[in-house]
């Protein structure tokens, strides 16, 4: 089954760029789509379809996707994007999640 | 604006039935597909189950085949996950979300501890 790769964490000093990776098999083929999990709170999707952005997501969170990487990308980190992230596909008629990454903000 | 309320939640002996319900609102319910997600304490989100918008459809994942059911009652704009046989690592919070190839939409969750 396909499987997604994501570094257990990530820190950035406040206001820096802070950059998570998600691995797979040529997963520039497919769409990849990424969540935020704030502690305590139930996950919000933040990026859909490799980098679109539901309304209400600021524009400095962005997301790209290429080759055998998709990449979510947050620009002048503040205290409140100290959360979990998930990235996930749609594969074979599945739900498939990356274990998740913690950024942690210096 | 969208509204998910799951329910249903509790504390099961292993070995025991659990059924929870996710009822919507702020959207056209039978218009979209839904999933049920759970995340064990301390640990990941892992997918469990999705069903198509009509019904037509549902997939699981490997963890639940042939002991959790999904399905939902477009009349009342709810999706249920029919737990069986449950096991101690089924214990963890349950949401449901909207959508089919991504989850636009989360509600809030609830606890399921399967313990004795």
């Amino acid at each position: 089954s396909y499987e997604l790769t994501q570094p257990l964490s990530v820190s950035v000093a406040l206001g820096q760029t802070a950059i998570i990776t998600c691995g797979g098999n040529t997963i520039g083929i497919k769409s990849v789509h990424w969540y935020q999990q704030r502690p305590g709170q139930a996950p919000v999707l933040i990026i859909y379809r490799d980098s679109n952005r539901p309304s209400g997501i600021p524009e400095r969170i962005s997301g790209s996707n290429s080759d055998n990487t998709a990449t979510l990308t947050i620009s002048g980190v503040q205290a409140g994007d100290e959360a979990d992230y998930y990235c996930q596909v749609w594969d074979s008629s599945a739900v498939i999640l990356g274990g998740g990454t913690k950024l942690t903000v210096l | 604006q969208v509204q998910l309320v799951e329910s249903g939640g509790g504390v099961v002996q292993p070995g025991g039935s659990l059924r929870l319900s996710c009822e919507a609102s702020g959207f056209t319910f039978s218009s979209y597909g839904m999933h049920w997600v759970r995340q064990a304490p301390g640990k990941g989100l892992e997918w469990v189950t999705a069903i198509w918008f009509d019904g037509s459809r549902t997939h699981y994942a490997d963890s639940v085949k042939d002991r959790f059911t999904i399905s939902r009652d477009n009349s009342k704009n709810t999706v249920y996950l029919q737990m069986n046989s449950l096991r101690a690592e089924d214990t963890a919070m349950y949401y449901c979300a909207r959508g089919l190839q991504y989850l636009a939409d989360w509600g809030q969750g609830t606890l399921v501890t399967v313990a004795s």
